[in-house]
């Protein structure tokens, strides 16, 4: 089974309505952050959670929330979504930087359309 | 502000010739490099990391990529390129875990 899941896969949706993206691992690690990839530009970071009780805005959270349900288990909602957000979404987890780096363990990743 | 530079959006090869991708870094700080790939409608896997130790780093499927701090760079090679080695490939700058930054990607086609 895989070790970081994301549902649902893909999505299409129209402007305006609520959508919620969510991520589940089984690494047992406390981080976890969502990343959206747009053509040419990478992945850029919208949220991270270094744990439960610990959310933290990225680069680009505008139109963005998310919630940190358990250790395990790290949404993202969409209040109102807009066709600018049609994007592949992507949950990522990792442990403590205890060797001073940060490897991170990637989802599928969940393709959005926003109508 | 730290930034990772992949001067090449694509780059075509032929089977069987090498690869080479390019990746430049700015940072004050000495960084730990990672190379990411995604295949098509794939997740992201890791190739190799840096991490202060040797220079030449090795990393799956035949890949492995030099550290030159005088040069800012970590380009990533492959004496011969298969077509399964199709894909995008991201370099990413880490600041001992406190922010992750990826470069644009590279998008790698094999030619047969």
């Amino acid at each position: 089974d895989a070790d970081v899941t994301q549902t649902p896969r893909n999505r299409i949706t129209k402007t305006g309505k609520r959508i919620m993206l969510e991520c589940s691992q089984t690494k047992g690690h406390d981080r976890m952050y969502w990343y959206r990839q747009d053509p040419g530009l990478g992945l850029r970071l919208i949220y991270y959670s270094f744990d439960v009780k610990d959310i933290n805005k990225g680069e680009i959270s505008d139109g963005y929330s998310v919630s940190r349900q358990a250790q395990a288990k790290f949404s993202l909602s969409l209040e109102s979504a807009i066709p600018n957000q049609t994007a592949l979404y992507f949950c990522a987890t990792s442990d403590l930087p205890l060797a001073g780096y940060n490897e991170q363990f990637f989802g599928p990743g969940t393709r959005l359309t926003v109508l | 502000a730290q930034s990772v530079t992949q001067l090449d959006s694509h780059v075509s090869v032929s089977e069987g010739t090498p690869v080479l991708l390019r990746c430049n870094y700015s940072s004050s700080y000495s960084p730990s490099l990672f190379w990411y790939v995604q295949h098509p409608n794939k997740g992201l896997q890791l190739l190799l990391k840096y991490t202060s130790a040797a220079t030449l780093v090795k990393g799956i499927n035949g890949f492995e990529a030099e550290f030159k701090k005088s040069e800012t760079s970590f380009h990533l090679t492959k004496p011969s390129a298969h077509m399964s080695d199709a894909a995008e490939y991201f370099c990413v700058w880490d600041n001992y875990g406190q922010n992750f930054v990826f470069g644009p990607g590279t998008r790698l086609s094999v030619l047969p």
